[in-house]
C-alpha cells in the first residue's frame, strides 16, 4: 500500500469553479502535513501547511482528519494560474527535526477559460 | 529571498560513467536532502544529511550513490556508475532547525539523462 495516496487526475475545471483534492496517508506516525504545487518539470513549491484545526490561505483551504488519516485541499474561484499538479506530502518529523518528505503521486489540475 | 541553487540544470552522461550533481543550500540551513523524480512518477526521497553525516537514506540510495559536503557551501550527490534507470530530475533541498512555515526549500533541479 502506498504511504500517501491521492485522487487520480486529471481534474479539468472551468475558471471560477471550486475543486477539492483528497489524500490519505497510511502511517499513523505521520506528524506534519503539507500541500505542495508542482508546475510541469519544475521543483515542488510549498502551497500550505495543514493543521489539525484546518487552515485557510485566501482561496485555499486545507483540512486534516487524523482519526481517518485524511487530508484535503479546497480551491475556490479557480484561476488559470492554478493549473498545476498538487502534491500531498507528509513527514514523520516535526518541522524542526529534519525529516524526509513523503510525496503522493500528485493530482493534476487544468483550469480552462 | 534566499534560494537553493543546483548545477548543472541538465546533465547528459553515458551509461557507466560517474556523475556529480551540485547544490548550494541556503546558507543558514543545517539539513540537506536529495530527492529524485522519474518522468511521470512521484517525487522520491533519496537521502538526508545533517552534521556532516547521512541521517537517513532510502532503498534507492545504494552503494552507487554518495553525498558529500566538501566545503561550507556545496552539497553534492555522486552516482558512481550510472544506469539507464538513473535518468530523472534530481532535486536538492535544505531546511533549518527552527520552526518554519517552509519546512524544506527546493532547488530547481538537475535533469539527468543517461544514454
Amino acid at each position: 500500500r502506498k504511504e500517501v495516496e491521492q485522487d487520480p487526475g486529471p481534474f479539468n475545471v472551468p475558471e471560477g469553479a471550486t475543486v477539492a483534492f483528497n489524500c490519505t496517508y497510511s502511517n499513523s506516525a505521520s506528524q506534519s502535513f503539507f500541500w505542495y504545487r508542482q508546475d510541469c518539470r519544475k521543483e515542488p513549491k510549498l502551497l500550505m501547511s495543514v493543521y489539525s484545526s484546518g487552515n485557510e490561505d485566501g482561496r485555499f483551504t486545507a483540512q486534516l482528519n487524523r482519526a481517518s488519516q485524511y487530508i484535503s485541499l479546497l480551491i475556490r474561484d479557480s484561476k488559470l494560474s492554478d493549473s498545476a499538479t498538487y502534491l500531498c506530502v507528509v513527514t514523520r518529523a516535526k518541522y524542526n527535526q529534519g525529516g524526509k518528505l513523503i510525496f503522493g503521486q500528485g493530482t493534476e489540475l487544468s483550469v480552462k477559460p | 529571498e534566499p534560494e537553493v541553487t543546483q548545477t548543472p540544470s541538465h546533465q547528459v552522461t553515458q551509461m557507466g560513467q560517474e556523475v556529480i550533481l551540485r547544490c548550494v543550500p541556503i546558507s543558514n540551513h543545517l539539513y540537506f536532502y536529495w530527492y529524485r523524480q522519474i518522468l511521470g512518477q512521484k517525487v522520491e526521497f533519496l537521502v538526508s544529511f545533517y552534521n556532516n553525516e547521512i541521517s537517513e537514506k532510502s532503498e534507492i540510495f545504494d552503494d552507487q550513490f554518495s553525498v558529500e559536503r566538501p566545503d561550507g557551501s556545496n552539497f553534492t550527490l555522486k552516482i558512481r556508475s550510472t544506469k539507464l534507470e538513473d535518468s530523472a530530475m534530481y532535486f536538492c533541498a535544505s531546511s533549518t532547525d527552527r520552526d518554519s512555515n517552509q519546512p524544506q526549500h527546493f532547488g530547481d533541479g538537475t535533469r539527468l539523462s543517461i544514454l
